[in-house]
């Protein structure tokens, strides 16, 4: 069985500074891994996936993710954050064949202005 | 493109009162689910069906039933409600075939509970 572990419910930076959520995933084979974000009184929107093909990951809002086999890990990083990124985010994993997606349990990222 | 589109957006219930929360998807996906989303405790899955016909448990599937009625709906009801059920309802649907979930899911914008 697969599952992911976000490490940080909660995660507080400048505006300006770097954003890294950690993501930590448990599979026995090739995982399928994703991103969300919500942000307040809505629903869960795509971030990005990562499907096998490259490592590196772009997403929407300059966000980007890595998959790093042997870490087992898919962080989530932007350069620079804005306030705008205040948000709850999820990392989830799938494998091939699976009928659902695995969520972890969320970090909320502040930004201090 | 509407996705995935969830009514109500709010509502408030009495104890024991019943009522279904409808979701409908217009992008042909197979596979359709209910979330429910509570402080501290991520998203929980309540029912999902993989495809037109099956249904099958999450993790918290007591109090609930569901329907899949065509490929484009999928229904969740509460018989009688109870406090514990306040909660946010989101449901997602997934494209994969056969009911995999490998691209990922979209969700609605969900529904906002209050048993009372």
């Amino acid at each position: 069985a697969q599952s992911v572990t976000q490490l940080g419910s909660h995660v507080s930076v400048s505006e300006g500074a770097l954003v890294l959520l950690r993501c930590n995933y448990s599979s026995s084979v090739p995982p399928y891994l994703f991103w969300y974000v919500q942000y307040p009184n809505q629903g869960l929107q795509l971030l990005l996936k990562y499907t096998s093909a490259a490592t590196l990951v772009k997403g929407i809002n300059g966000f980007e993710a890595e998959f790093k086999k042997s870490e087992t890990s898919f962080h989530l990083t932007k350069p620079s954050a804005h306030m705008s990124d205040a948000a709850e985010y999820f990392c989830a994993v799938s494998v091939q064949g699976a009928q659902k997606l695995v969520f972890g349990q969320g970090t909320r990222l502040t930004i201090n202005p | 493109n509407a996705g995935v589109t969830q009514t109500p957006k709010f509502q408030v219930l009495k104890t024991g009162q019943s009522m279904t929360l409808q979701c409908a998807q217009d992008m042909n996906h197979n596979s359709m689910y209910w979330y429910r989303q509570d402080p501290g405790m991520g998203l929980r899955l309540i029912y999902y069906s993989a495809s037109e016909g099956t249904t099958d448990k999450g993790e918290v599937p007591n109090g609930y039933n569901v329907s899949r009625l065509n490929k484009r709906e999928f229904s969740l009801r509460l018989e009688s409600a109870a406090p514990s059920q306040t909660s946010v309802y989101f449901c997602a649907s997934s494209e994969g075939g056969h009911g995999t979930a490998n691209y990922g899911y979209t969700f609605g914008s969900g529904t906002r509970l209050t048993v009372v």
